[in-house]
């Protein structure tokens, strides 16, 4: 059974331009989250999307946006992007009835921004 | 706001029993949990406790809950160098919108042989 799988592992951008970054959650999980790392801090959360609608948004701007799709994939993307947003993105799912029992995460995609 | 604080490094050796220990902020969090990071890789959820609850155990792992303080520990019995890697402790409060974790900076465990 696979975990929760991200594409790609790494990346790397310019200044300025769009990224997308994509996530397959596991296997019966409907609800899936996005968090940033930066190095060597704690993950940071960005959103959360259940039934293809944001249900949370944490202190991110407009520059970061997302979407469900209806096999409860996601994708995060990013304008403008910042030297700044370089950073390793988490992608987490979990069934919406057993949020509580915490998420399973991907192993993230590690953006570069130069 | 949501504040979740942990010491960054613990050193210990083999065999030995490892404390991790967590602050917090949110006095309505009402579930705590413990993740571990290894290099190159995501977050493994390891346990995680209720705030109702002041003790839990599983296996070689003891969660301890003290409300009042608003602190939170992890137990690590007989520590292997397999268990070196970055915990992370992280809060949470489930609303009808759905449930976001709060993390803390995380604390890297070394185990020496």
């Amino acid at each position: 059974d696979a975990g929760v799988t991200q594409s790609p592992t790494h990346l790397i951008k310019t200044r300025g331009q769009q990224v997308t970054l994509r996530c397959s959650p596991k296997s019966g999980h409907d609800t899936v989250s996005w968090y940033q790392q930066a190095l060597g801090q704690g993950p940071q959360f960005i959103f959360q999307y259940y039934e293809e609608e944001e249900r949370q948004r944490g202190n991110f701007p407009d520059r970061f946006s997302g979407h469900q799709f209806p096999n409860y994939s996601s994708e995060l993307n990013v304008n403008a992007l910042l030297l700044g947003d370089s950073a390793l993105y988490l992608c987490a799912s979990s069934p919406w009835e057993v949020l509580l029992n915490g998420y399973t995460f991907g192993s993230g995609t590690r953006l570069t921004v130069v | 706001g949501e504040d979740v604080e942990q010491s960054l490094f613990l050193s210990v050796r083999e065999g030995d029993s490892s404390v991790i220990n967590c602050t917090y902020t949110d006095s309505s969090s009402t579930y705590l949990y413990w993740y571990k990071q290894e290099p190159g890789a995501g977050l493994q959820l390891l346990t995680y406790i209720f705030s109702n609850m002041d003790m839990k155990q599983d296996q070689r792992l003891t969660v301890l809950l003290n409300k009042k303080d608003k602190h939170l520990s992890l137990r690590i019995a007989d520590t292997q160098t397999g268990d070196s890697a970055i915990y992370f402790c992280a809060e949470s409060s489930i609303n009808n919108a759905g449930n976001m974790l709060t993390f803390g900076g995380g604390t890297r465990l070394m185990v020496k042989p």
